[in-house]
C-alpha cells in the first residue's frame, strides 16, 4: 500500500529565515506529486505540481519554491519566511487520473 | 478557472442525514472529488465521481450531473464524529478546492 510522510509536523520560524519542508511517497513510481497552502479559516490554495523528476509547475507567484530531486521526494523552500506564509502546509500525490492523497501536513508559524 | 460553491455551514442531528450540495464552474472537467477533513487535520479521501450519478461507500454517497455543474455528498446515519468540514474538488488533472462546508452534528 502506499503512504505518504512529511516533515515536520510542526514548525515555528522567523520571519526572513529560511524554509525546508520535504514530502516523500512510498509504495508507488512516477507519482504526480502536489503542494497546497491552508490558511486559517480558508480553502486549499495549489502551490505547485510536479508530474516528474525536475518538473515542477508554479500555480502561485510567490517567495515559495519546490524541487522533485528524486522520483518520491517533494520539497517546498524558502529563502525568506515572510508572516504571510503562516498556514498548514500539505503535500498529496496521485497516480495518474486516480484519487488524490494528502500527507499528514505541516503547520508552519511564522512569527 | 474553477467557481466552487458550497455552502458555509450547516447543523444536523445525530443519526439524521444530511446532504451538502457544491455547484461549479470548471474548464476541462475531469471528475469531482469529495474529502472530510477534522480541525487540525490533513484532508482525508471520501469519493471520487468520474461519471454521472450516485456511488455509496457505506454511509457515505455521493452524486454528480456533469451537464448542470451539481454534485453532493449524502451523509446518513449521522454521528458525533462526522462533525467536521466537508471539501467538494471539481477537476480533472488538478483538482482545485473550495473553502468546504463545516458541518456540526448535535446530540
Amino acid at each position: 500500500s502506499q503512504t505518504i510522510h512529511q516533515w515536520p509536523a510542526t514548525l515555528v520560524q522567523p520571519v526572513g529565515s529560511p524554509l525546508s519542508l520535504e514530502c516523500t511517497v512510498e509504495g508507488t513510481s512516477n507519482p504526480n506529486l502536489y503542494w497546497y497552502r491552508q490558511a486559517a479559516g480558508r480553502g486549499l490554495q495549489l502551490l505547485f505540481y510536479s508530474v516528474g523528476i525536475g518538473q515542477i509547475s508554479s500555480e502561485v507567484p510567490q517567495n515559495l519554491s519546490a524541487s522533485r530531486p528524486q522520483d518520491r521526494q517533494f520539497i517546498l523552500s524558502s529563502k525568506k519566511l515572510l508572516l504571510s506564509d503562516s498556514g498548514f502546509y500539505l503535500c498529496a500525490w496521485r497516480k495518474g487520473s486516480y484519487e488524490q492523497y494528502f500527507g499528514p501536513g505541516t503547520r508552519l508559524t511564522v512569527t | 478557472g474553477q467557481n466552487i460553491d458550497q455552502p458555509t455551514e450547516m447543523t444536523a442531528t445525530e443519526g439524521a442525514i444530511v446532504q451538502i450540495n457544491c455547484t461549479y464552474q470548471t474548464s476541462g472537467f475531469n471528475g469531482l472529488f469529495w474529502y472530510q477533513q477534522h480541525a487540525g487535520e490533513a484532508p482525508t479521501f471520501l469519493s471520487y465521481n468520474v461519471l454521472d450519478g450516485l456511488e455509496e461507500k457505506g454511509r457515505f454517497s455521493s452524486f454528480l450531473s456533469r451537464s448542470k455543474g451539481y454534485s453532493y455528498l449524502l451523509l446518513k446515519e449521522l454521528q458525533m464524529k462526522d462533525s467536521a468540514s466537508y471539501l467538494c474538488a471539481p477537476g480533472g488533472y488538478i483538482p482545485t478546492f473550495g473553502r468546504g462546508t463545516s458541518l456540526i452534528v448535535h446530540p
